[in-house]
């Protein structure tokens, strides 16, 4: 079975600073891997997604994330955090699952990372 | 626009009293699912939907029920609220499942307490 674990529940930086949040995860199978956002009283949007065609991914509002298979991380950075990037923050695996003669792909979610950026 | 809608976006209830939160999406997606989302938990899923007439139970599926009768709609059913189901839920769909990589797209979240 597959797993995501976030080092790391509440991250903070000045704005401007160095955003780094932290994913590791488990998968007998090559995964395909995803970081969400959660905005406040919103729905997760997609950030940006592995699916083996670069090892470096590049997302929206600047974010992008180095799945590194050796070290079974997917990192996440920014290199300039603005304050409109204060959110929770969820890396998620997706492998194929087998069920009832049919396959589908689940989406396991780390514990989330609270991002608070400073003025 | 493409969108998972989810309603009510706030509910509060008592112990026992059925309710049902609907989930409903104009993507034409054949894969669906519910999850719960708790404080240092992230998201677990509760059940999902392969398409019509196929669901499965998830990881936390205890004292859920849910139902597929139509491609767009897939309405979670609490038949008797406890206070441990006071959660914050989300509706997802995607193509295929996400077996490829694909995107899941998630509504706007439900916020239950139950009393």
């Amino acid at each position: 079975a597959q797993s995501v674990t976030q080092l790391g529940s509440h991250v903070s930086v000045s704005e401007g600073a160095l955003v780094l949040l932290r994913c590791n995860y488990s998968s007998s199978v090559p995964p395909y891997l995803f970081w969400y956002v959660q905005y406040p009283n919103q729905g997760l949007q997609l950030l940006l997604k592995y699916t083996s065609a670069a090892t470096l991914v590049k997302g929206i509002n600047g974010f992008e994330a180095e799945f590194k298979k050796s070290e079974t991380s997917f990192h996440l950075t920014k290199p300039s955090a603005h304050m409109s990037d204060a959110a929770e923050y969820f890396c998620a695996v997706s492998v194929r699952t087998n069920a009832g003669g049919t396959s589908y792909g689940k989406l396991t979610f780390g514990q989330g990372t609270i991002l608070t950026v400073h003025p | 626009e493409a969108q998972v809608t989810q309603n009510p976006r706030y509910l509060i209830t008592v112990t026992g009293k059925k309710l049902t939160v609907t989930c409903s999406q104009n993507m034409n997606h054949e894969y669906m699912s519910w999850y719960r989302q708790d404080p240092g938990l992230g998201l677990r899923q509760i059940y999902y939907s392969m398409n019509v007439e196929v669901t499965d139970k998830g990881d936390v599926p205890e004292g859920y029920k849910v139902s597929r009768k139509e491609k767009r709609n897939f309405p979670l059913i609490l038949e008797s609220p406890s206070p441990n189901q006071t959660s914050l839920y989300f509706c997802a769909s995607s193509r295929r499942g996400g077996a490829t990589g694909t995107e899941a797209f998630f509504g706007q979240g439900t916020r239950l307490t139950v009393v």
